[in-house]
């Protein structure tokens, strides 16, 4: 059965970049038909899709992140990352990877990894 | 972008109820509407896909319908673990957005 799990830097410092990689098991990334998406959840506040990548490297972001986001794949370890750049205390959220199913007409998010947490503060 | 939202924003109903979330498209999203259902603390679970189609190990209380710019879930019969927070997203066009939620309590 396929796992997410997200892994990466739970305190970050305004202006720096963050960092959060998703690890896959159970299942290969390389499998097509899906996309591997990032959304957060700042807390008590709704969701927020921030981007995909396909297996092959394409992507897509959000255009209010498209300056400061970048994800990425590693094909060798199964994983995709986030690189969120600049952050302010507004990037203070909880991060969720998910595999989107895009078959025909349906597409759609089914297996998420459980989330982690990333504060910006100084 | 399209903007999703959400009827009602919070909602108290008792074990047995049934209950209807609305959710509206700022255009046609041609059924490329999906639910989901988030507990405190964990992620979100998809519970409907295509607007209509229950995921697989959804109960089938469950249901999903609409067209066009409006869709509905509704559940049929509340039972203690389905309160909860219900997210509506449409995966029409990038950008992908969530409706803002609706968070059902218990009366």
């Amino acid at each position: 059965q396929l796992q997410l799990q997200e892994s990466g830097s739970g305190l970050v410092k305004p202006s720096q970049t963050l960092l959060v990689t998703c690890t896959v098991s159970g299942g290969s990334m390389s499998t097509g038909g899906y996309s591997w998406n990032w959304i957060r959840q700042p807390p008590g506040k709704g969701l927020e899709w921030m981007g995909y990548i396909y297996h092959s490297g394409g992507t897509d972001y959000h255009p209010s992140l498209k300056s400061r986001l970048t994800i990425s794949v590693d094909r060798s370890r199964n994983q995709f990352s986030l690189t969120l750049s600049s952050v302010t205390a507004a990037d203070t959220a909880v991060y969720f990877c998910a595999r989107e199913v895009q078959l025909r007409s349906y597409y759609y998010m089914d297996v998420w990894g459980k989330g982690t947490t990333v504060t910006v503060s100084s | 972008d399209i903007q999703m939202t959400q009827s009602p924003s919070s909602l108290s109903a008792s074990v047995g109820d049934r209950v209807t979330v609305t959710c509206r498209a700022s255009q046609s999203i041609d059924n490329y509407l999906n639910w989901y259902q988030q507990k405190p603390g964990m992620a979100p679970k998809l519970l409907i896909y295509a607007g209509s189609i229950l995921q697989s190990g959804v109960p089938p209380r469950f249901s999903g319908s609409g067209s066009g710019t409006d869709y509905t879930l509704t559940i049929s019969s509340l039972l203690p673990e389905d309160f909860a927070t219900y997210y509506c997203q449409q995966s029409y066009s990038s950008p992908y957005t969530f409706g803002q939620g609706t968070k059902l309590e218990i009366k």
